[in-house]
């Protein structure tokens, strides 16, 4: 059974940063295509990037490119996802996912002052 | 950017109602194109992918059709535990897109 933990949310100021983990289980986390997808409060979906199961390619969208840098440790069947400079609109529970089949649980990521 | 405009966004129906959601995109696709379910608090879930084939464990009262702008999520016979928002989403292109979900409420 596929299984993705999330953890390293919390409450951090403007311009702040943090690091997210996502523990997988389940599957060979190594030949997978890995995504993180947030939910803002009250909103709706919002994909944010994605890594390739060697990491040599990774996607993200406009607005957390050169903010944010997802990766992964293969070794650690673990995935990252490091949020820099961050704003009040990063405010949401991100989520880890396999390939968009399945999304973990979430970890809430609150910027406030 | 591939936009996704879901519609309608909320609609309100009794259980055993035919429901009908529709995801249409700013361009064409091929088949590339999910369907999510969600619920308060928790998750989304996958339903659909590839526009039609249904996921693992999902019932077979849940459809999915279409190709190129224009692609459904039928529901044949609302049960009560499919009262929940639908996202629908494309993998044709990067950045992958949701669209703003269509929340289905109990009439």
């Amino acid at each position: 059974e596929v299984q993705l933990v999330e953890s390293g949310g919390g409450l951090v100021q403007p311009g702040g940063s943090l690091r997210l983990s996502c523990a997988a289980s389940g599957f060979t986390f190594s030949a997978q295509w890995m995504d993180w997808v947030r939910q803002a409060p009250g909103k709706g979906l919002e994909w944010v990037a994605n890594i390739k199961g060697d990491g040599s390619e990774m996607y993200y969208v406009d607005s957390v490119k050169g903010r944010f840098t997802i990766s992964r440790d293969n070794a650690k069947n673990s995935l990252f996802l490091q949020l820099s400079s961050l704003r009040v609109e990063d405010t949401a529970v991100y989520y880890c996912s396999l390939k968009l089949d399945v999304l973990g649980q979430g970890t809430l990521v609150s910027v406030s002052s | 950017d591939i936009q996704l405009t879901q519609s309608p966004s909320s609609l309100s129906a009794s259980v055993g109602d035919r429901v009908i959601l529709t995801c249409r995109a700013s361009r064409g696709m091929r088949n590339e194109l999910a369907w999510y379910q969600q619920k308060p608090g928790k998750a989304p879930k996958r339903l659909i992918y590839g526009a039609s084939s249904l996921d693992s464990g999902v019932p077979s009262r849940f459809s999915g059709t279409g190709s190129g702008t224009e692609f459904t999520l039928t529901i044949s016979s609302l049960q009560p535990e499919d009262f929940a928002t639908y996202y629908c989403l494309q993998y044709n292109s990067y950045p992958r897109t949701f669209g703003q979900g269509t929340k289905v409420e109990i009439k």
